[in-house]
């Protein structure tokens, strides 16, 4: 079975500074990821994602991600933290047409 | 974003009475899922289906019941509602590709008091 492990339920950034949020996969065979947000009180939206297609992948709002293989991870980057970016993230795997979720990362953006 | 509508949008209702949620789509996709979300768990899979009348359980069925008659709608049905399905509930659709993207809904906030 496909699963993925969100390191960190919190994550505290200043503004302008720079967001990192961890994800680590489980999968037996080449998995697809995606990073989802969500806003307070709304449903999820897509990020990004990755098919094996490039190992960088860039998404909306600046975030981006990479895949490395050889440390099972899918982190999410951006460079530098917007008082819009306060949310909370989850980090998916997709097997057999379902995703499964991280139990998921809040981001709180200090002014 | 694909045009996924919920309703009710919020729900308030008492122990052991039946409750069904309805998830409305206008993107013609073949796959919708039913998740609840609580705090500490992220999203979990209740139900999905893949064609009209075509369902399977997720993780977390127990107590949950769906149906699908249509292409565009998707039902969520609890029983005999308890307080333990109190949280929300999203639905979402994809398309037929392994790596189509999952499209969610604005969801619905139950409390079964």
């Amino acid at each position: 079975a496909q699963s993925v492990t969100q390191l960190g339920s919190h994550v505290s950034v200043s503004e302008g500074a720079l967001v990192l949020l961890r994800c680590n996969y489980s999968s037996s065979v080449p998995p697809y990821l995606f990073w989802y947000v969500q806003y307070p009180n709304q449903g999820l939206q897509l990020l990004l994602k990755y098919t094996s297609a490039a190992t960088l992948v860039k998404g909306i709002n600046g975030f981006e991600a990479e895949f490395k293989k050889s440390e099972t991870s899918f982190h999410l980057t951006k460079p530098s933290a917007h008082m819009s970016d306060a949310a909370e993230y989850f980090c998916a795997v997709k097997g057999s047409y379902k995703l499964s979720f991280g139990a998921g990362t809040t981001v709180t953006v200090r002014a | 974003d694909a045009g996924i509508t919920q309703s009710p949008r919020h729900k308030v209702t008492e122990t052991g009475t039946p409750v069904t949620l309805r998830c409305h789509q206008t993107e013609n996709h073949r796959y919708m899922y039913w998740y609840r979300q609580d705090p500490g768990h992220g999203l979990r899979l209740i139900h999905y289906s893949y064609g009209v009348k075509d369902t399977d359980k997720g993780e977390v069925s127990d107590g949950y019941s769906v149906s699908r008659s249509k292409t565009e709608d998707f039902l969520l049905t609890l029983e005999s509602a308890t307080s333990s399905q109190t949280s929300v509930y999203f639905c979402a659709t994809s398309g037929e590709g392994l790596t189509d993207t999952q499209y969610f809904g604005p969801g619905t906030r139950l409390t079964v008091l």
